[in-house]
């Protein structure tokens, strides 16, 4: 099943820049879309959300933007750190089950 | 804060064994999942649980597989007869009643052999 996929494998991007990561996803009857962010020998860390009814979501230097129309859901972190360098995941939510996208590895580059 | 905590880290057993992964969600969630991922690979959903019963599973959770929550705290996986292919992180999850997010723990590197 490719219920959510993340295109892009990794990413580089300057310190103080934006990192954009981007998501897609299958099926309009999802709720709830979300980001968590995993360092290597950890389990995933939530970092922000957003349910189905809004468009935007912001919490600090994070910014979720949600496009129904395209199934499309974002991420941006501005500016960017170097601690922000982590396997980038989006999920979706559809009744009890979370479906994950693969990852997309950020590099924030000093 | 609040975490979910996950043993032993890493595992190591022979094909055909029996193993259980053992976790504590956060003491005051009510929904609990476990999910793997194989190396490489996406993190997949295996099972979720309410109520003292499973919620919903995914086509992975076949007999081998079973879950319980013995008593007000703990939460383990069980797979009865271990396949290489089982080898995998599997990851602990819970929430509380909104059901968002779920919160992860460190994972259990399990090693088939």
């Amino acid at each position: 099943d490719q219920q959510v996929k993340q295109n892009s494998p990794s990413l580089s991007v300057q310190e103080g820049r934006i990192s954009i990561l981007n998501c897609d996803y299958t099926n309009s009857m999802f709720d709830y879309f979300l980001w968590y962010k995993k360092y290597p020998a950890e389990g995933p860390t939530f970092l922000i959300s957003i349910s189905s009814i809004k468009d935007k979501n912001e919490d600090g230097r994070f910014t979720v933007f949600l496009n129904k129309s395209a199934k499309h859901l974002s991420l941006h972190i501005v500016p960017s750190q170097p601690g922000d360098s982590a396997v980038y995941f989006c999920a979706v939510r559809s009744g009890n089950q979370f479906y994950f996208g693969t990852g997309t590895s950020l590099t924030v580059i000093p | 804060e609040p975490e979910v905590t996950q043993t032993p880290s890493h595992q190591v057993t022979q094909m055909g064994q029996e193993v259980i992964l053992r976790c504590v969600p956060i003491s005051n969630h009510l929904y609990f999942y476990w999910y793997r991922q194989i190396l490489g690979q996406k993190v997949e959903f295996l099972v979720s649980f309410y109520n003292n019963e499973i919620s919903e599973k995914s086509e992975i959770f076949d007999d081998q597989f079973s879950v319980e929550r013995p008593d007000g705290s703990n939460f383990t996986l069980k797979i009865r007869s271990t396949k290489l292919e089982d080898s995998a992180m599997y990851f602990c999850a819970s929430s509380d009643w909104t059901g968002v997010p779920l919160h992860f723990g460190n994972g259990t590197r399990l090693t088939v052999t």
